[in-house]
């Protein structure tokens, strides 16, 4: 029940091209969603995060959709760039527990 | 600003000697500090979670015997790594919260390889 489930794997984008990556939970308890990009031999950074009372937040051009009948969220980057190619990573907190669940992690690549 | 570094950046060391990595927040202070390790082509996984003056929790699986925490002050938490084994290779990240939000600051990161 503590999990996050994310996909794809890796995903392959042409440059300008929408890159998307989903993440499911169980744990109706979370309620906090960050994502992170991290790229080789780095620690991850925080790109956006969302509570559960919306449905969307958007910056530049990375936006989260969340759906919480679902219990679904993802991430949706615009006009994608060689420079976003890294590893995506979806997470789920709730605040009483004060610890951060990662999913497996995105390998996403874009080509020129 | 909230910016968390480590050091040092890469470590080799031998089998059954003990590292040290230290774990510091630059400009905010941290009341909880938080250890993952990272092995390649994979997720996070957390190791302990620890709070400034308290012993750490450890997650399930994890030997706090071997892997010593301590969060003695606002700014700053070390791993020791003790007895390493080649096993223990990996990338050992660390991160810290203000206990103010929900918002974790990740650190660079330690690649430490024992030999």
């Amino acid at each position: 029940q503590q999990q996050v489930k994310q996909s794809p794997q890796s995903l392959i984008v042409q440059k300008g091209g929408i890159s998307i990556i989903n993440c499911a939970y169980e744990n109706t308890a979370f309620d906090y969603f960050p994502w992170y990009q991290q790229f080789p031999g780095k620690g991850p950074a925080l790109l956006i995060a969302i509570r559960p009372d919306v449905s969307e937040k958007k910056e530049g051009r990375f936006t989260i959709s969340f759906n919480k009948s679902a219990k679904q969220f993802s991430l949706h980057i615009m006009d994608s760039q060689p420079g976003d190619s890294a590893t995506y990573f979806c997470a789920a907190e709730s605040g009483g527990a004060q610890k951060l669940v990662f999913g497996q992690g995105t390998r996403l690549t874009i080509n020129p | 600003g909230a910016v968390v570094s480590q050091h040092p950046s890469w470590v080799i060391c031998k089998s059954g000697t003990s590292v040290k990595i230290e774990c510091r927040s630059l400009d905010f202070q941290a009341t909880t500090m938080f250890w993952y390790r990272q092995f390649p082509k994979q997720s996070l996984m957390l190791m302990a979670t620890s709070n400034e003056g308290s012993k750490a929790t450890y997650e399930q699986g994890v030997e706090k015997d071997k892997f010593l925490i301590n969060h003695a002050s606002l700014t700053l938490s070390t791993l020791t790594v003790t007895s390493a084994h080649p096993e223990d290779s990996s990338f050992y990240i660390c991160s810290a919260s203000t206990g103010w939000s929900y918002e974790q600051y990740f650190g660079p990161g330690t690649r430490l390889t024992v030999t």
